[in-house]
C-alpha cells in the first residue's frame, strides 16, 4: 500500500535526553507534513505540522525539520519525558485534484523513554 | 465531548457476517476520512469525503466495503461478508483544513 518511507522502528532514550525521529517521504508533490503521536489503544493525536514552504517549525518541546531536497522529515523532542512514550507517525498530504487531498502515513517509530 | 466519536469501539464477528461502523465527526468539519490500521503499521487510507461526496477511494477498498456520508455529517463504513483479513482497527478522522482529528477507532475481530 501507499506509505511514507524509511524509519527506525524502535527508539529508546533516557528520560531528559532529546529524541530525534526521522522519516523519508516519496512524493515531491506533497505540500504539507504532519507528525502524529499514538498511544496504545487510542487514535493518532496531532503533534506538529509544517508546510512545504518552510524548513523548520517549533512547538512546545517539539521541532519539525523538513528537507525537501532529500525528502526527509524529522521530529525532535526536547527533554523527553515518560509520557512521550508512544508510536510516532509522520504523514504527508498529497494533493490529488483541486481542493482534494489525501493524507498518507508512514509505518511509525515506537519511542520508549527509560526513567 | 466534541471530538470525533466512533461506534462501536469493539466488534467481534464470525467470518461471512456483515458489520457496520459509524463515525460522528467534529460538527464544523466538512472533510471525513476512513483509515485502517493493523498492529505495528501506520494507518492506511481507505476513503475520503468532502461533505457528502466521496471523492477518493483506495484500491484497498474492495467491493465488500462501502462507505456513506448521506447528509455530510456522520458516516458509516460497512463491510460485507467479512474475512479474517479484515481484522483491524478502523479509524475515522475529520478536518476542515490541514490537521486531522482522529476518533478512538473501532476494532474489528473476525473469527
Amino acid at each position: 500500500g501507499e506509505s511514507v518511507g524509511l524509519h527506525l522502528p524502535t527508539l529508546s532514550v533516557q528520560e531528559g535526553d532529546n529524541s530525534i525521529i526521522n522519516c523519508a517521504y516519496s512524493n515531491s508533490a506533497s505540500d504539507y507534513f504532519i507528525w502524529y503521536k499514538q498511544e496504545s489503544g487510542k487514535g493518532p493525536q496531532f503533534i506538529i505540522d509544517i508546510r512545504s514552504n518552510m524548513d523548520k517549525r517549533q512547538g512546545q518541546r517539539v521541532t519539525v525539520l523538513l528537507n525537501k531536497t532529500v525528502k526527509h522529515l524529522s521530529l525532535q523532542i526536547a527533554a523527553t519525558q515518560p509520557g512521550d512514550s508512544a508510536v510516532y507517525f509522520c504523514a504527508e498530504n498529497r494533493p490529488l485534484k483541486t481542493s482534494y487531498d489525501k493524507v498518507i502515513f508512514g509505518p511509525g517509530t515506537s519511542l520508549s523513554v527509560i526513567p | 465531548d466534541t471530538g470525533v466519536s466512533q461506534d462501536p469501539r469493539h466488534k467481534i464477528t464470525k467470518r461471512g457476517q456483515n458489520v457496520t461502523f459509524r463515525c460522528d465527526p467534529i460538527s464544523e468539519h466538512n472533510r471525513l476520512y476512513w483509515y485502517r490500521q493493523t498492529l505495528g503499521q501506520g494507518p492506511e487510507f481507505l476513503t475520503y469525503f468532502q461533505n457528502e461526496a466521496q471523492l477518493e477511494k483506495s484500491r484497498l477498498l474492495s467491493d465488500r466495503f462501502s462507505a456513506e456520508r448521506p447528509k455530510g455529517s456522520f458516516s458509516t463504513l460497512e463491510i460485507q461478508r467479512t474475512e479474517q483479513g479484515d481484522s483491524a482497527m478502523y479509524l475515522c478522522a475529520s478536518s476542515s483544513l490541514g490537521e486531522l482529528f482522529f476518533g478512538e477507532g473501532s476494532r474489528l475481530t473476525v473469527l
